[in-house]
C-alpha cells in the first residue's frame, strides 16, 4: 500500500492566493483527519470526515478555510485568501473502521509570504 | 472534554541510558491512549495504544507505556535509546465512544547524545 499521499509536499505563494492541498487517504478508511502543525500552536485538528461527511469541523480557523471530500478517495483543503500566518505543516490522516489507528502522510509545508 | 499534557518540550539522554517521556490525560471517559512519534520531515505513526485491554503495553522498537488510572498517567520508557529514536514524541487521547476524536499533546523532542 502506497500510504496516505499528499500533494504537493511544499507550497509557497503569496499573501492573497488561493491555496489547494491534496490528500488520498489509504483504500478502504473510512475517515479523514486534517491537521495543521506549527511551532506556536503544535498539532490542531481542523476537520474530520467520516464516510466523506464532515463530522467536526470546530477546528476550522475561519471562513477563509474549507474542506471537501468528494468521494472516498479524496480529499481537499483550501485557503482562499492566503495569509502569512498560514504558513504551517498540513497533516493528512485516515483511519480504518476497525482500528483506533490513524495512519499520517507526509505532510505538506505552505510557506506564505 | 479530554486533554493530554506532556512535561517537558525537550528531554536529552545519553545513548544507552533509560528514556522516560512523561504524560497525563483528563478525560470524563475511560480514555484511548495512545504515543505517536514523528521523524524529521515526515508525518506522525504509532508507537502503541493503550485501549483498556493490559496496563502495560509494549509497542515498536522497544518502548512501552504503563497506564496508571490513580496518576491519570500514561509515560513512555525504553531501558536503553539509540540515536534513532531521535524524534519528536506526540501523546494523544481519544474516548472510547465511536466518535474517536483525537487529541494530541503538545509534543516532546528527544535528543540522543553519543
Amino acid at each position: 500500500d502506497a500510504g496516505v499521499i499528499q500533494s504537493p509536499r511544499h507550497e509557497v505563494t503569496e499573501m492573497g492566493q488561493e491555496v489547494t492541498l491534496r490528500c488520498k487517504p489509504i483504500s478502504g478508511h473510512n475517515s479523514l483527519f486534517w491537521y495543521r502543525q506549527t511551532m506556536m500552536r503544535g498539532l490542531e485538528l481542523l476537520i474530520y470526515f467520516n464516510n466523506n461527511v464532515p463530522i467536526d469541523d470546530s477546528g476550522m480557523p475561519e471562513d477563509r478555510f474549507s474542506a471537501k471530500m468528494p468521494n472516498a478517495s479524496f480529499s481537499t483543503l483550501k485557503i482562499q485568501p492566503s495569509e502569512p500566518r498560514d504558513s504551517a505543516v498540513y497533516f493528512c490522516a485516515s483511519r480504518p473502521l476497525t482500528s483506533d489507528e490513524q495512519f499520517f502522510g507526509p505532510g505538506t509545508r505552505l510557506t506564505v509570504l | 472534554a479530554q486533554s493530554v499534557t506532556q512535561l517537558g518540550s525537550h528531554v536529552s539522554v545519553s545513548e544507552g541510558a533509560l528514556v522516560l517521556l512523561r504524560c497525563n490525560y483528563s478525560s470524563s471517559v475511560p480514555p484511548y491512549l495512545f504515543w505517536y512519534v514523528q521523524y524529521p520531515n515526515q508525518g506522525l505513526q504509532l508507537l502503541l495504544k493503550y485501549t483498556s485491554a493490559a496496563t502495560l503495553v509494549k509497542g515498536i522498537n522497544g518502548f512501552e507505556a504503563e497506564f496508571k488510572k490513580s496518576e491519570t498517567s500514561f509515560h513512555l520508557t525504553k531501558p536503553s535509546a539509540h540515536m534513532s529514536d531521535a524524534a519528536e514524541y506526540f501523546c494523544a487521547v481519544s474516548d472510547s465512544g465511536g466518535y474517536q476524536k483525537v487529541t494530541f499533546g503538545t509534543g516532546t523532542k528527544l535528543q540522543v547524545i553519543p
